[in-house]
């Protein structure tokens, strides 16, 4: 089994509609994150989470929201899906350590907004 | 601003060497990664540098000169299986991460 798990992974809807989007993980890591990608702009980072009580915006939180469940669960809610939201989506989680700071990501959520 | 520049695209031949190249300016430095990623699935780790030099791990290398906001990935005997996308990513005086767009890397026979 994946140690970072998201469901959906593909998932197609219309404009307008409330979509949520949920990762798990197993490897015990405090720290999580919500990253889209989008063809030719690599990754960037909607929100992220140090604990379970700490959650923080990235650099594209507008239309997003975030709720982290527990220290395993992490999940990413858009509240009224438009077009422009159409990407892939990645959750990530880290140890947080200074070492190598190493993200372990999950296989992603292709999401299309029509 | 914080920026990380890479090619978008390079090509190469099987068996041979290519070398990628990044180039940041970001607020402060704490560690420069870079990821592999196949065309639909998620970035895996490669190398982490924080210090000035190189660092080999089998096939794949990495360099850091911090002066000159640089860094290279070098790939060896290539194997079609290295046809991926290679991010650049680095780690700001906040520990955020800034990444570039990536490099997509395609391997001819």
């Amino acid at each position: 089994d994946a140690d970072v798990t998201q469901t959906p992974r593909n998932r197609i809807t219309k404009t307008g509609k409330r979509i949520m989007l949920e990762c798990s993980q197993t490897k015990g890591h405090d720290r999580m994150y919500w990253y889209r990608q989008d063809p030719g702009l690599g990754l960037r980072l909607i929100y992220y989470s140090f604990d379970v009580k700490d959650i923080n915006k990235g650099e594209i939180s507008d239309g997003y929201s975030v709720s982290r469940q527990a220290q395993a669960k992490f999940s990413l809610s858009l509240e009224s899906a438009i077009p422009n939201q159409t990407a892939l989506y990645f959750c990530a989680t880290g140890s947080g350590g200074r070492d190598t700071g190493e993200l372990f990501f999950g296989e992603g959520s292709r999401l299309t907004v029509l | 601003g914080q920026n990380i520049d890479q090619p978008t695209e390079m090509t190469a031949t099987e068996g041979a060497i290519v070398q990628i190249n990044c180039t940041y300016q970001t607020s402060g430095f704490n560690g420069l990664f870079w990821y592999q990623q196949h065309a639909g699935e998620a970035p895996t780790f490669l190398s982490y540098n924080v210090l000035d030099g190189l660092e080999e791990k089998g096939r794949f290398s990495s360099f850091l000169s911090r002066s000159k906001g640089y860094s290279y990935l070098l790939l060896k005997e290539l194997q079609m299986k290295d046809s991926a996308s290679y991010l650049c990513a680095v780690w700001d005086s906040n520990y955020q991460l800034i990444w570039g767009a990536g490099t997509k890397l395609i391997i001819k026979p």
